[in-house]
């Protein structure tokens, strides 16, 4: 079985301030991590995902993730958040190892950035 | 090029009746998911199409519920007899063949049931 976990219902952050959404993971084989972005009345957007090499991945809008194994964890960061950045966020995790093609999302991060 | 396309963006229905839902995935995205979100919640998958393959539907809730896809285009979810519960925001999602894991989503389609 594969599950995620965001433990921050919201996060608050002023503008200007580095910003960092928490998640955790848990699959059998290799985990397969992506962060999705949700904006009032809009769809789920694609950020960023990880499947192997660099640790540090970038996405958009300036967003990064840093997955570490040893914690399980795929954290969301962005140095300097914009207000424009408010919305919530779901991390996702699909097992890689013949895990088929279910993503399992965490229950959400309400990101609020404030001036 | 167009995005996932949902219909209708809102669908209020009474206990009882039966509602169906619409997607059209990207062009081209042989794959076709459905996720329910329910407020405050996660996203609960639902379903999956892949091309010509029977479809996993190991996330479904009930046998009130069900889903089909012509081909390698729109899919429509049904969902019999409404209950309350079953209010919540109906998300479709397509994604390339083997690409499973950048999945593009509709703007969902919110279902309120009286």
């Amino acid at each position: 079985a594969q599950s995620v976990a965001q433990p921050e219902d919201q996060v608050n952050v002023a503008e200007g301030n580095p910003l960092t959404v928490k998640c955790t993971y848990s699959v059998s084989g290799n985990p397969y991590l992506f962060w999705y972005v949700q904006y009032p009345n809009r769809g789920l957007q694609f950020l960023l995902k990880y499947i192997t090499g660099d640790n540090l991945v970038k996405g958009s809008y300036g967003f990064e993730a840093e997955f570490n194994k040893s914690q399980t964890s795929f954290h969301l960061k962005k140095p300097s958040a914009l207000v424009s950045d408010s919305a919530l966020y779901f991390c996702a995790v699909r097992d890689g190892t013949g895990g088929g093609n279910k993503l399992t999302f965490g229950t959400g991060t309400q990101l609020k950035v404030e001036l | 090029g167009a995005g996932v396309s949902q219909s209708p963006s809102n669908k209020v229905t009474e206990k009882g009746k039966d509602v169906e839902l619409r997607c059209d995935p990207i062009s081209g995205h042989t794959a076709l998911y459905w996720y329910r979100q329910r407020l405050g919640q996660g996203l609960e998958f639902l379903i999956y199409f892949q091309g010509n393959s029977a479809p996993d539907k190991s996330g479904l809730p009930s046998d009130r519920f069900s889903a089909e896809r012509t081909g390698e285009s729109v899919s429509t979810l049904t969902i019999q007899r409404t209950q309350q519960e079953d209010s919540a925001v109906y998300l479709c999602a397509s994604s390339l063949f083997g690409r499973a894991y950048e999945q593009y989503f509709g703007p969902g389609t919110r279902l309120t049931v009286t």
